[in-house]
Order: C-alpha cells, then structure tokens, then sequence
C-alpha cells in the first residue's frame, strides 16, 4: 500500500511559471514532510521539508504548502527555470528513536522546464 | 560537516557473479543506514536499514543481503546476481531522532 501518493507522473512547464507538485497521505502519525530534488544519476538531495504544524514554508522559489485536515501537501517552484528540470519526490517520515526512522516516498514527478 | 561516501558509481557484472557495495558515512556517530534500489524511471524502494553495528532489518526478501561491520559503514552484498538485480543502489543515512534522510550519489549496477 503506497503510504504517500504524488502526482502529477511528469510536468512540463514554461520558463518563468509555476511548477506544482501534489502529495497526499492517509498516516496522522507522520511528523516530518520533505521534498526531494533527484537530477540524473545522482541521489536525492533535501530540498525543503516542513512539520505538521506549520502551514507553509518558503526557501526561495520554493514553497510547500501543507492541508492537515485533507492530509494534503504540495511544493510549488515559483519563476521555473531550466535548471530545476528534475525528478521530485515527496516523502513522510515518522521518528522512532530506538527501532530507526521510517521513511514514505511518493512515486516521484519528472519535471521539465522549457526554455 | 557529515558526508556519505558510496562506490563504486557504476559497475556492470555477469548474472551469477558476486556483488558487494560500500558505504561509509563521516562526520556523525551512530547513524541510523538505509539502502534503498530504483529501477528505471521508478520510485524509491526500501530494502535494508540498521540502527546499530551487526543490526539489519529486511524490508524486502530478496536475492541481496546487507551488513554493518563497523558503526558508519554498510555493505550490500549478494552471492550471485540475477538480472532483476540491475538497478541503481542508493546508501542513505539519518541521525536517531531527526527526520532528515541523505543520500549518497549512487551506484548504478548492471546484470549482463
């Protein structure tokens, strides 16, 4: 049973517009929400993360945005640039400090920005 | 600051062939170890993790086994390859009690 489902699959957007990236879980246990960054042949790299508490934070172009009630959270990548041309993937985690973190990832989304 | 360190980057072995994969986290002591496969264009798949030296949990049965020797290295290991063994091998690597996952770049492996 997927934990974290994303959409869309891919994504291609103008230079300049709006990349918005959807997630949604069903677990209220989950305490932490990052997003990853994934470039051809390289690992995942953190790119934002944000706690059930808050309701959106921001890191420069990038933004989540998180809906505790609808179990909800999404990054939106503000003035898309070739650059950020990447695969995505959502995840939840749940901190269990003597039996190891648990880690949920989404199926990721592969971003294309145009030029 | 902490690094993770994973090799090699790519290597292509012949079905039935050995495999074993390094990992090495510096920086940090005790560090909780992930390894996780993507195949092609796919997710992120859980196969082992380690909260301690010689502690392994399974997330997956499969054709792979992994180790913890010493506190910030994990090995992945098989005795023979089959061909549904290619993928790309991600280490990773979490403090206890910090929600924060990282990882390393990666190695990409083959079954010819």
């Amino acid at each position: 049973q997927q934990q974290v489902k994303q959409s869309p699959q891919s994504l291609i957007v103008q230079k300049g517009g709006i990349s918005i990236i959807n997630c949604a879980y069903e677990n209220t246990a989950f305490d932490y929400f990052p997003w990853y960054q994934q470039f051809p042949g390289k690992g995942p790299a953190l790119l934002i993360a944000i706690r059930p508490d808050v309701s959106e934070k921001k890191e420069g172009r990038f933004t989540i945005s998180f809906n505790k009630s609808a179990k909800q959270f999404s990054l939106h990548i503000m003035d898309s640039q070739p650059g950020d041309s990447a695969t995505y993937f959502c995840a939840a985690s749940i901190i269990y400090p003597n039996t190891g973190n648990q880690f949920y990832f989404g199926t990721g989304t592969s971003l294309t920005v145009i030029p | 600051s902490q690094t993770i360190h994973q090799w090699p980057a790519t290597l292509v072995q012949p079905v039935g062939s050995p495999l074993s994969l390094e990992c090495t986290v510096e920086g940090t002591s005790n560090p909780n170890l992930y390894w996780y496969r993507q195949a092609a264009g796919r997710g992120l798949q859980l196969l082992f993790y380690s909260v301690g030296i010689g502690q392994i949990s399974s997330e997956v049965p499969q054709n792979l086994s992994a180790s913890r020797p010493q506190d910030r290295q994990f090995i992945l290991s098989s005795k023979k390859l089959l061909l549904s063994d290619s993928g790309f091998y991600l280490c990773a690597w979490s403090r206890t009690a910090a929600p924060a996952l990282h990882f390393g770049n990666g190695t990409r492996l083959t079954v010819t």
